[in-house]
């Protein structure tokens, strides 16, 4: 059974940028949460997803964005990037987001912002 | 907004001896999970502990939860190279199963095993 996939791998960009990352859960799983991990800051819930509505946000600003397609796959959209938002980005599916849940992460999306 | 705070930051050691990572919230948790990190990777779930005064074990790893539901540890008996990365603690918080993927993260223990 394939893992989260989470695309692309690694990512420069420059401040005022806008990023789009992408996030397929494993198969069957509906619910996708984002999260941001920081040397600084450590991992900080972003938002959570399940059939394409948001049941869940954390304290980003709003140019943190993100969605949900009808296949469970998600992507998160950051706008305005500032040179704070350098991180990896990780997402984790489970089957509903239920508490006692086993989340399953992705690899990460490493974001450089220049 | 709940915190974990997650001690030591850092442990450096030698093959075999034995280590314990604290994990402590003034607030309730109804579970606390236990991750175990490596470079360039996501966390990877080790156990869940749900149960006030909870002790699980996997194979060298001992997880317990606090009675109070508000602290939990975890301990490492002969330590093996192998062993080296991230421990993570994360928590849902006791806000009745509407937490849906929100877990609190402590800032992690970096755990160095040395032949």
């Amino acid at each position: 059974k394939a893992g989260v996939t989470q695309t692309p791998r690694y990512l420069i960009k420059t401040r005022g940028q806008q990023v789009t990352l992408s996030c397929s859960p494993i198969s069957g799983h509906r619910s996708v949460s984002w999260y941001q991990q920081t040397p600084g800051q450590g991992l900080q819930f972003l938002f959570e997803y399940f059939s394409e509505t948001q049941r869940n946000k954390g304290n980003f600003p709003g140019r943190f964005s993100g969605r949900q397609f009808s296949n469970s796959r998600s992507e998160m959209n950051v706008s305005t990037l500032e040179l704070g938002d350098s991180a990896l980005y990780l997402c984790a599916s489970s089957f509903f987001g239920g508490e006692n849940e086993k989340l399953f992460f992705g690899s990460g999306t490493q974001l450089s912002v220049l | 907004t709940q915190l974990l705070e997650q001690s030591p930051q850092f442990l450096s050691i030698q093959e075999g001896e034995n280590l314990t990572v604290y994990c402590n919230s003034s607030s309730v948790f109804s579970s606390l999970q236990w991750y175990r990190q490596e470079p360039g990777e996501g966390p990877v779930l080790l156990v869940t502990v749900v149960t006030g005064g909870e002790v699980k074990k996997l194979k060298r790893l001992t997880f317990q939860f606090g009675d109070a539901r508000k602290d939990s540890s975890l301990h490492i008996t002969a330590a093996q190279p192998g062993d080296t990365g991230l421990y993570l603690c994360a928590g849902y918080d006791d806000a009745g199963g509407t937490s849906y993927g929100k877990l609190t993260f402590g800032q992690g223990t970096i755990l160095t095993v040395h032949p």
